[in-house]
């Protein structure tokens, strides 16, 4: 059963402190991203990933860090520089072949920093 | 940077087509037009894209016209499960480097389907 996973689903923490949440694809995907989605707003992309050890900052990169150890796994790291982390952080993968850039969602990780 | 301008909201009665139109007047001759939707506190989920020519899928059918500045989104018999926002995206195609294929999602359209 190929898919996108995301946990936790709810997520709580509290000021000033650091919290990873996990990606992981078994879809054997190349690309990873990470979106960061506020209430009533669309998408925007924090960072992405092309191929395993590689990554670039997306539009509101600061305040986060990712790793790419692994092509199945894209762990995004909130740190406590970003100033306003509440939100809901979607995770998506595609093929990234010419063409077409179809990306597979994840379920959403909702932080909540108290 | 907006490329796409959609309708805020839109409502359809539930067994009828419903037809969301979107705008992409700057298109580039390479940019493909995808439509995504997103189901309240989901994650989005792929409908259908296009470079030109209209395309059919089981989800939907995607409408461009020729000039390319402008495209429809129908979901030919609604149901309430569709009831969702709509994001209508233009992006170019995927070649590595900088040119990543972004998808560039803005607030898109809220369909409400009525029983």
């Amino acid at each position: 059963d190929g898919g996108i996973t995301q946990s936790p689903k709810y997520l709580f923490r509290k000021e000033g402190q650091n919290v990873t949440l996990s990606c992981e694809q078994n879809l054997n995907h190349d690309a990873m991203y990470w979106y960061r989605q506020d209430p009533g707003q669309g998408l925007r992309l924090i960072y992405y990933s092309q191929i395993v050890n590689d990554f670039q900052k997306g539009d509101i990169a600061e305040g986060y860090s990712v790793s790419r150890e692994k092509k199945e796994s894209f762990p995004l790291t909130v740190t406590s520089a970003q100033k306003n982390p509440t939100a809901f952080y979607l995770c998506a993968s595609s093929i990234a072949s010419g063409g077409n850039n179809e990306q597979f969602f994840g379920p959403g990780t909702r932080l909540t920093v108290l | 940077d907006a490329k796409t301008t959609q309708p805020p909201s839109m409502d359809c009665a539930e067994g009828r087509a419903a037809n969301l139109p979107c705008n992409h007047s700057t298109i580039s001759g390479n940019e493909y037009v995808y439509w995504y939707r997103q189901i309240h506190s989901q994650g989005p989920q792929y409908i259908i894209h296009g470079l030109k020519n209209n395309e059919t899928n089981e989800m939907a059918s995607l409408i461009i016209t020729e000039d390319r500045k402008s495209s429809t989104l129908i979901l030919p018999h609604a149901t309430l499960r569709d009831t969702a926002v709509y994001y209508c995206i233009v992006s170019p195609p995927y070649a590595g480097g900088t040119s990543y294929g972004k998808l560039t999602f803005g607030q898109g359209t809220i369909l409400t389907v009525h029983p």
